[in-house]
């Protein structure tokens, strides 16, 4: 069965570094989504992405995050300095098409750990 | 803010049915009804979901009710491997990529 893959699956970084995180969506997905989920916390949303655009963010998406779709394949989020209160686990999903009719795939996550 | 309740945490009997209710009182006619779960730290798992419908896979059956005020999701034999927490989420109908907005979900725990 055709699964959402996270790389790396643990990333550790310092304080005030950059940080990419990939994920590469199942191969007939269009419509993505970063997720995060804080040690202990709820599944929060951060943004969907479109042709290209982002459709919808959260206010935790803020000016320090990015997300790219670089080339076909893959779909990235940035991260441009690092705070520790951005340790978490990380969630890429994806979804075949638009509508709430269409469930999300999620991938197995990236934690990252700020020091 | 996530727009149902469900209760903290069940536990079931391993190989009985586990039934997980969900109260979304709020729902409205264009909004579809998700199950999804979380085993440990992995990411979240599709399970099922429905409009209005009665709707079964092979992972589970969803139950809801005529009012749609509410649903329940059944995993008809539970297994140890079935203990995760199990999320129920309503989500708009319209077009476009809307989010799902994750609430505490329910803790199931499968016991031998």
């Amino acid at each position: 069965e055709p699964e959402v893959t996270q790389t790396p699956s643990h990333q550790v970084t310092q304080m005030g570094q950059e940080v990419i995180l990939r994920c590469v969506p199942i191969s007939n997905h269009l419509y993505f989504y970063w997720y995060r989920q804080i040690l202990g916390q709820k599944v929060e949303f951060l943004v969907s992405f479109y042709n290209n655009e982002i459709s919808e963010k959260s206010e935790i998406f803020d000016d320090q995050f990015s997300v790219e779709r670089p080339d076909g394949s893959n779909f990235t989020l940035k991260i441009r300095s690092t705070k520790l209160e951005d340790s978490a686990m990380y969630f890429c999903a994806s979804s075949e098409r638009p509508g709430g009719g269409a469930p999300l795939h999620f991938g197995n996550g990236t934690r990252l750990t700020v020091t | 803010d996530a727009k149902t309740t469900q209760p903290p945490s069940m536990d079931c009997a391993e190989g009985r049915a586990a039934n997980l209710p969900c109260n979304h009182s709020t729902i409205s006619g264009n909004e579809y009804v998700y199950w999804y779960r979380q085993i440990h730290s992995q990411g979240p798992q599709y399970i099922i979901h429905g409009l209005k419908n009665n709707e079964t896979n092979e992972m589970a059956s969803l139950i809801i009710t005529e009012d749609r005020k509410s649903s329940t999701l059944i995993l008809p034999h539970a297994t140890l491997r079935d203990t995760a927490v199990y999320y129920c989420i309503v989500r708009v109908a319209l077009s476009g990529n809307t989010p799902l907005v994750f609430g505490k979900g329910t803790r199931l725990s499968v016991i031998a």
